[in-house]
């Protein structure tokens, strides 16, 4: 079974850091490029950023590029998301999802974790 | 980027009756290369964590109830879901899996009389 567990999240003030993981269990990690899809509260999707399975390709979205960045330990079957120069509007449940198929080409996803809550503020 | 226009963004039906959701892309999802339009759907309940429905427009992901049904082409889309029941009071979201950056509809709130 796949699963995917985020952690990381928290409460952080404006401009601080906040480093985000997402542990995956049940495929080949090393196999499937991943990705980060937030939500606001109360609000829609957002995809965030991917990251292919061996790293070599990355994209993120606008809101995003040059603040956060998507890094992956295969050995340790983890995703991460390095998120500094914070602002509220960060503030979001961020998922972790793995597409259908291991291609870099786009796909829809799958699988998608519990999310972890990251709230930026005073 | 390719927008996402949703329609609407919500609805309330009886159970039992047939519901249609919209999305429109800016730029068609229609691959010249297999001729497959590269538009999914998302469930997301309350509380809950995003299910994929469809992808490809209109295959249905294993396990879905034959009632969700997904069709169009190019720009155009539509989400049916026939013979609603008390348990598909959720969101749901289109999104397009043709280019970076991936994109999200803005969401249809369905809810149940």
């Amino acid at each position: 079974e796949v699963q995917l567990v985020e952690s990381g999240g928290g409460l952080v003030q404006p401009g601080r850091s906040l480093k985000l993981s997402c542990v995956a269990s049940g495929f080949t990690f090393s196999n499937y490029g991943m990705n980060w899809i937030r939500q606001a509260p109360g609000k829609g999707l957002e995809w965030v950023a991917y990251i292919s399975s061996g790293s070599s390709y990355i994209y993120y979205a606008e809101t995003v590029k040059g603040r956060f960045t998507i890094s992956r330990d295969n050995a340790k079957n983890t995703l991460y998301l390095q998120m500094t120069s914070l602002r509220s509007e960060d503030t979001a449940l961020y998922y972790c999802a793995r597409p259908r198929l291991t291609t870099v080409a786009p796909n829809w996803f799958a699988y998608w974790g519990q999310g972890t809550l990251v709230t930026v503020s005073s | 980027d390719i927008v996402m226009t949703q329609s609407p963004s919500s609805l309330a039906v009886s159970a039992g009756e047939t519901v249609t959701i919209n999305c429109k892309s800016s730029q068609s999802l229609l691959s010249s290369g297999n001729q497959k339009n590269y538009l999914a759907w998302y469930q997301q309940k309350p509380g809950q964590s995003p299910k994929l429905l469809i992808y490809l427009a209109s295959t249905r992901e294993s396990g879905v109830p034959d009632r969700f049904i997904g069709s169009g082409s190019g720009t155009d889309f539509t989400l049916t879901i026939s013979s609603v029941q008390a348990e598909d009071l959720a969101d749901y979201y289109c999104q397009q899996h043709y280019s970076y950056p991936l994109t999200f509809g803005s969401g249809t709130k369905l809810e149940i009389k």
